[in-house]
């Protein structure tokens, strides 16, 4: 199956900084999505983002399908923006199954 | 906005006890999926149900799980004898249709195996 790879796993963010977090990705995908989970532990849907660029905000999202990766953009960061990140993507040839990759951890400091 | 609701949201249980988690889609959905989540750990697909039937399960789904949807609203999941290893939250999510449409998750149940 599809694998999904993201990186950095943690990362440690003075408030006000700028990150970029990257989803690879092994195949040819119908759709990917960003999610955040928060302390909670609730997935907030960031991004649906097959492919080309959206803007949310301080927030905003590239893929880039025929590299098979995808940026997500985190401007002006917030101590509300700490938790993890997800990339989630659904293999072309397998679309009724949506892989999550592992997660990138984000703690922004005051 | 429409949403996917879940209960409960924490549910405890004895080990080889059943449990039923419940799920609300979003009426117009016809996918439907569950997810398990190990605390600190990915989240990992289980099933997914469209047209009255699994269409895709993973290793993890096995003979312990179920799933159903009695009534045309409600999509549940079974777990015929739990495992302390069954602790997780899980979570529901439906979709309109197979391409083009994203995920939508509900808040999930915790779910702990004592």
């Amino acid at each position: 199956g599809i694998q999904v790879e993201q990186s950095p796993p943690d990362l440690i963010l003075q408030e006000g900084a700028n990150s970029t977090l990257r989803c690879n990705f092994s195949d040819s995908v119908n759709n990917l999505q960003w999610f955040h989970q928060n302390p909670w532990g609730q997935l907030i849907n960031l991004f649906y983002i097959p492919s080309g660029t959206k803007q949310n905000g301080r927030l905003s999202a590239t893929t880039v399908a025929t590299e098979r990766y995808s940026l997500l953009y985190i401007s002006s960061s917030q101590t509300t923006d700490s938790g993890v990140y997800f990339c989630a993507v659904e293999q072309e040839t397998s679309y009724d199954k949506v892989i999550f990759g592992p997660g990138t951890s984000l703690s922004v400091i005051p | 906005e429409p949403e996917v609701t879940q209960t409960p949201s924490h549910q405890v249980t004895q080990m080889g006890q059943e449990v039923i988690l419940r799920c609300v889609p979003i009426s117009n959905h016809l996918y439907f999926y569950w997810y398990r989540q190990i605390l600190g750990q990915k989240v990992e697909f289980l099933v997914s149900f469209y047209n009255n039937e699994i269409s895709e399960k993973s290793e993890i789904f096995d003979d312990q799980f179920s799933v159903e949807r009695p009534d045309g609203s409600n999509f549940t999941l079974k777990i015929r004898s739990t495992k302390l290893e069954d602790s997780a939250m899980y979570f529901c999510a439906s979709l309109i249709r197979a391409y083009n449409s994203p995920l939508h998750f509900g808040n999930g149940t915790r779910l702990t195996v004592t």
